[in-house]
């Protein structure tokens, strides 16, 4: 079965400043899917980045991007120039890729790093 | 063009009585999943729709959870008898096949709190 680590429960980080959060995770499939997601609280779950695992190159998306090792198995997600509105619950999260009988699609979620941004 | 919906918002009930959350996915998406948040547990998967396919259930709890999908759109989760530990957010989602690259889009939540 597949984890996902996030062994920081809490983090802060001063407006404009860059912070970086931490996953890690375990499987044994080649073909296979990462994400964060921002849970505000509202409680509205919003994809924030997303990595396929067959690509070396990082993604980024604006502000957000991921540093993928796949080697170490480890998926953090850096934020530039952080603003008020990142604070949020940050989930990290695996999905499997490859088809077959019986699997499923569902993603596999870390317990979380709560984000506070202080002004 | 709009998200996924869930209602009710919030549902208080008590101890031993059933419930029945409702879930709306985005126009078009023939996958649609479940999921349990709480704060022992974390993120939770309860169950998974993918088109006409039998449904996959490994997530659910206990017999008293059980979810339906009419007609490939909307979705209602049903627990039986609810207890306290049933309390908790219960969250929608969908994606357009099922697939790993697809990105799932999640609805607000139905928070369930059971006296």
């Amino acid at each position: 079965a597949q984890t996902v680590t996030q062994s920081q429960p809490e983090m802060s980080v001063q407006e404009a400043e860059t912070v970086t959060l931490s996953c890690t995770y375990d499987t044994s499939e080649s073909d296979y899917y990462l994400f964060w997601y921002k849970q505000p609280p509202s409680r509205q779950m919003i994809l924030v980045i997303r990595q396929e695992a067959y690509k070396q190159q990082n993604a980024t998306e604006n502000r957000f991007s991921v540093n993928f090792q796949k080697a170490a198995k480890s998926f953090s997600l850096k934020i530039s120039d952080s603003q008020l509105g990142d604070a949020a619950m940050y989930f990290c999260a695996y999905r499997r890729g490859i088809i077959s009988s019986g699997s499923a699609r569902q993603l596999t979620f870390g317990s979380g790093t709560q984000l506070t941004v202080l002004p | 063009g709009a998200g996924v919906s869930q209602s009710p918002s919030n549902k208080v009930t008590e101890k031993g009585k059933d419930v029945e959350l409702r879930c709306d996915p985005i126009s078009g998406h023939t996958a649609l999943y479940w999921y349990r948040q709480s704060l022992g547990q974390g993120l939770e998967f309860l169950i998974y729709f993918q088109g006409n396919s039998a449904p996959d259930k490994s997530g659910l709890p206990s017999d008293r959870f059980s979810a339906e999908r009419t007609g490939g759109s909307v979705s209602t989760l049903t627990i039986q008898r609810t207890q306290q530990e049933d309390s908790a957010v219960y969250l929608c989602a969908s994606d357009l096949r099922g697939r790993g690259r697809d990105t799932q889009y999640f609805g607000p939540g139905t928070r369930l709190t059971v006296l």
